[in-house]
This record gives structure tokens, C-alpha cells and sequence, in this order.
């Protein structure tokens, strides 16, 4: 079963906004992480955080984890058209990290 | 998506057909996966293989099987078609090794199958 729910399922911002969407999952993990996925392509990793961090940059991009509450945060910050994509958290199945197990995604739609 | 390559890329099928996808890397990299992309759902696993010779299953593998006969081929056989295997197949590859406790997929452009 997915580990991971995405919150919300769509957002539409204007651009320049910043654009947050959430990760909630159920059982204890190490780490968390975060993907990207553009129209009719694969997916491209984004960013890692690992269960003894709080948060963490790459970018215009943070990411948060609240182990406690079992979730995780990603903020895109003065977004772009080209941040147009959905965004899906992953993290490992329980027991097993070698498997990663994905949430449905949040669709984010940047206008101009 | 440099380094992994799926084929084919779209393709149309009965029911009741056989269809396999292959997935080609060039990393070398020891874990290769098959995942299903389908609306409401997500990405769910299907298969994945740790070495040649040696594959698991995911959480859907029910009328799927795959083999690994070469590092760089990860093979997705479907035996016999049906429409409820419509969707769109994205093979993943990763160097996971153990040690650092985080596993990150690189993923091919997908394989979009429709069975009718």
C-alpha cells in the first residue's frame, strides 16, 4: 500500500507566488524524498531528507520533516512556468529501502 | 533521462496478447525497477531486481513477470494483456548500496501501453 499522501491533490499559482504542498505518511521512516515530474515524462529527483534533519535547501526548493507528525513539506519559492509539474514524495517501504513507495502527487500549474 | 532508455515507448495491444517492455541502462547500476503510473494512484511498484538473476515483487505484480538476464536489460513481460494493465510503465534505476541508508531512483521517459 502507498505509504505517502500528497496535500493538496492540485494548486494553481501565479508566478512569482511561492507554492507549498504537503506529505503525510504512516510509518517510521529514515528518509524522505522528493520528486518532480514534467508532462509525458519520467520523474527527476529533487531533494533527500533524512529523518535526523529538520529541514533543507537546494535552491528556490525547502523541504521540511516533522517526524513526529510524519510528515514533510516542500516549498517552491518565487515560482516560475517552468516549475509547472506535479510533485510526488516517496519514501521507503517499511522495512525494506530498497523500495520506494510513491504518493499520488500534487499537480502544480504556474501561470503567467 | 541520459543513461536509461525505454522501449517501446508507446504501443498499442489486444487482449489476450503478450507484451514485454525493456528497460536498457548504461550506469551499471545494480537496482533497476518497473513501476505503473496510473491516475488517482500514483506511482505502484511492480517488480524490481537487486542483481542479474534476482528480482522481488511490488505491491502489484499479479499477472506481470520480469527477468534480468544482463546488468544493463530489466525485461517486463506481460503473459496475457488485459485492459486493466492499460497505463503507463516507467522503468527506475538506482545505485543503491546499503551504506548511506537513502535510495535515489533515476527514472526512464515511460512506456505508455493501451490494451483493447
Amino acid at each position: 500500500s502507498q505509504q505517502g499522501e500528497e496535500d493538496p491533490q492540485a494548486l494553481s499559482i501565479q508566478e512569482g507566488e511561492n507554492a507549498t504542498m504537503n506529505c503525510s505518511y504512516k510509518t517510521s521512516i529514515n528518509n524522505l524524498q522528493w520528486y518532480r515530474q514534467n508532462s509525458g515524462r519520467g520523474l527527476v529527483h529533487l531533494i533527500l531528507i533524512r529523518s535526523n534533519e529538520r529541514e533543507k535547501h537546494s535552491g528556490r526548493l525547502r523541504v521540511t520533516l516533522d517526524t513526529s507528525k510524519k510528515s514533510s513539506s516542500l516549498l517552491i519559492t518565487a515560482s516560475r512556468a517552468a516549475d509547472t509539474a506535479s510533485y510526488f514524495c516517496a519514501t521507503p517501504l517499511t522495512g525494506t529501502a530498497s523500495k520506494l513507495t510513491f504518493g499520488t502527487g500534487t499537480r502544480l500549474q504556474v501561470t503567467l | 533521462d541520459a543513461g536509461i532508455t525505454q522501449s517501446p515507448r508507446h504501443k498499442v495491444t489486444e487482449t489476450g496478447t503478450p507484451v514485454t517492455l525493456r528497460c536498457h541502462q548504461t550506469e551499471n547500476h545494480r537496482y533497476m525497477y518497473w513501476y505503473r503510473q496510473d491516475p488517482g494512484h500514483g506511482l505502484r511498484l511492480i517488480h524490481y531486481s537487486y542483481g542479474v538473476k534476482d528480482t522481488d515483487k511490488g505491491e502489484v505484480s499479479d499477472g506481470y513477470s520480469v527477468s534480468r538476464s544482463k546488468t544493463e536489460d530489466f525485461l517486463l513481460t506481460l503473459e496475457s494483456a488485459t485492459s486493466s494493465q492499460t497505463s503507463v510503465y516507467f522503468c527506475a534505476i538506482s545505485d543503491y548500496s546499503g551504506r548511506s541508508g537513502a535510495n535515489v531512483l533515476t527514472f526512464g521517459a515511460g512506456s505508455r501501453l493501451t490494451v483493447l
